[in-house]
């Protein structure tokens, strides 16, 4: 079975704080994304990541950034932490970007 | 711009009843849809993936239909149980795109 794994499902950040969100996947995945999602607005793209290194933009990518370092590891990076950020991030993993997405249980992040 | 609609947002069913959930998409020229389970608080769980060269696709309980040429989906769920009760989600993948487009889900109540 894949395993996608974030490293808390809870969180709480002051304002302005760097804020990381860490998501690992076993299945030697290709592709690795980036969700928030919102009442009333759904799932939304925020980054993805095709390859080690290798990123991309998705609808929303204002406010941060993402690291991959390893193929098994994809993080979300949040720079200066703002309340609008507050959300459920979601991470998924695909074996290749045509195929089935696995997501992981989420991270409930509050900005305070 | 790929839009998904789900209707209707909620639903409520006696325990046993066969059901059917919708998903329209707005473009036509998708790769691929896949269907979502999400437990309030949860990540998504994928329960069917559909190639756009593909009908229909089952799965236990569950079978889901495509409809390229309208741009409809179906998700049937037969003889229904209370552990069914959850959000149900539908996305697709436009042809040329590597993200998924997501629905506003259905919320599912199965009443025991």
């Amino acid at each position: 079975d894949v395993k996608v794994t974030q490293s808390s499902r809870y969180l709480v950040k002051r304002t302005g704080e760097k804020v990381f969100l860490e998501c690992v996947q076993d299945m030697d995945h290709e592709n690795m994304f980036w969700y928030r999602q919102d009442p009333g607005l759904g799932l939304r793209l925020i980054y993805f990541s095709y390859d080690v290194k290798m990123k991309e933009k998705g609808d929303i990518p204002e406010g941060y950034s993402v690291s991959r370092e390893k193929k098994e590891r994809f993080s979300l990076i949040l720079e200066s932490a703002s309340t609008n950020q507050t959300s459920m991030y979601l991470c998924a993993s695909s074996l290749a970007h045509y195929e089935e997405q696995y997501f992981g249980p989420g991270t409930r992040l509050t900005v305070t | 711009k790929q839009e998904v609609t789900q209707i209707p947002a909620a639903l409520s069913v006696p325990e046993g009843e066969n059901l059917v959930l919708n998903c329209s998409f707005t473009d036509s020229a998708i790769y691929n849809l896949q269907w979502f389970r999400q437990d309030p608080g949860k990540g998504l769980t994928s329960l069917l993936l559909i190639q756009s060269s593909q009908r229909e696709q089952t799965s236990g309980r569950l079978n889901a239909s495509l409809d390229k040429s309208s741009g409809r989906s179906t998700l049937y769920i037969a003889a229904s149980q209370p552990g069914d009760s959850a959000t149900y989600l539908c996305a697709v993948r436009p042809g040329s795109a590597r993200q998924l487009t997501f629905g506003s889900g259905t919320q599912l109540t199965v009443l025991p």
